[in-house]
C-alpha cells in the first residue's frame, strides 16, 4: 500500500462546478497535510494545509480532514480554466517532522 | 526574497558524464530537500539536510548520487556516472523549524543523453 495515494485523473469538471480531490494515507500517525497546485513544467506551490480535523477555508479552496478514516480532500469552488493543474496531495508522517511524502497527483482539467 | 534558486534550469550530457545540479534555499531556512519527480513515479524524496547536515538519504537511488551541503545557502546533488534513466526533473525545497511548509525552486530539467 503507498503511504499517500490519490486518483490519478484527469479529474474533468466544467467552469464554475465544484472541483473535488481526495486523498488517503496509510500512517494512522500523521500529522500535517497540504495541498500543492503543480502546472506544466512548473514546480509545486503550496495552496493549503492542514492540521486538524475538521474543514479549513480559503477563499475558493476548502481544505477537509478525518483522521479517523486516514482521508485529506480539497475542494474547489466556482472552478477556473486557470485551475487546470495537477494536485499533489502531501502528508508528514509521524516521525518524520519536515519529511513531506507525495501522492502521485491528481491531474484537473476545467472545461471553458 | 528571491526563493530557492536552482541552476541550471536544464542539464542535456551524455551517458557516463558528471552533473552537479545547485540549489541555494531561502535565507532562515534550515531544512533543505532534494527531489526528483517522473510521470511513472512521481515526486520523489531523495535527501534532505537540517543545519546543513543529512538527516535522510535513504531516497537516493544509489552510490552514482550523492549530495552536500558546505553552508547554509548552498547545496548539490551530483551525479556520477550519469545514466539515461535519471533523466527527470529535480527539485530543491526548504522550510525552516517550526513551520513544515516547503518552498519549491523552479526545478532542473536533466536529460541523459
Amino acid at each position: 500500500q503507498k503511504e499517500v495515494e490519490q486518483n490519478s485523473g484527469p479529474l474533468s469538471v466544467p467552469e464554475g462546478a465544484i472541483a473535488s480531490l481526495n486523498c488517503t494515507y496509510s500512517d494512522r500517525g500523521s500529522q500535517s497535510f497540504f495541498w500543492y497546485r503543480q502546472y506544466s513544467g512548473k514546480s509545486p506551490e503550496l495552496i493549503m494545509f492542514i492540521y486538524s480535523n475538521g474543514d479549513k477555508e480559503d477563499g475558493r479552496f476548502t481544505a477537509q480532514l478525518n483522521k479517523a478514516s486516514q482521508y485529506v480532500s480539497l475542494l474547489i469552488r466556482d472552478s477556473q480554466p486557470s485551475d487546470s493543474a495537477t494536485y499533489l496531495c502531501a502528508v508528514t508522517l509521524s516521525g518524520g517532522y519536515q519529511k513531506v511524502t507525495f501522492g502521485t497527483g491528481t491531474k484537473l482539467q476545467v472545461i471553458p | 526574497d528571491a526563493g530557492v534558486i536552482q541552476s541550471p534550469r536544464h542539464e542535456v550530457t551524455e551517458m557516463g558524464q558528471e552533473v552537479t545540479l545547485r540549489c541555494k534555499p531561502i535565507s532562515g531556512h534550515d531544512y533543505l530537500f532534494w527531489y526528483r519527480q517522473t510521470m511513472m513515479r512521481g515526486l520523489e524524496l531523495l535527501i534532505y539536510f537540517n543545519n546543513n547536515v543529512p538527516i535522510d538519504d535513504s531516497g537516493m537511488p544509489e552510490d552514482r548520487f550523492s549530495a552536500k551541503m558546505p553552508n547554509a545557502s548552498f547545496s548539490t546533488l551530483k551525479i556520477q556516472p550519469s545514466e539515461p534513466r535519471d533523466s527527470a526533473v529535480y527539485f530543491c525545497a526548504s522550510s525552516f523549524t517550526g513551520k513544515d511548509i516547503q518552498y519549491f525552486g523552479a526545478g532542473t530539467r536533466l536529460s541523459v543523453l
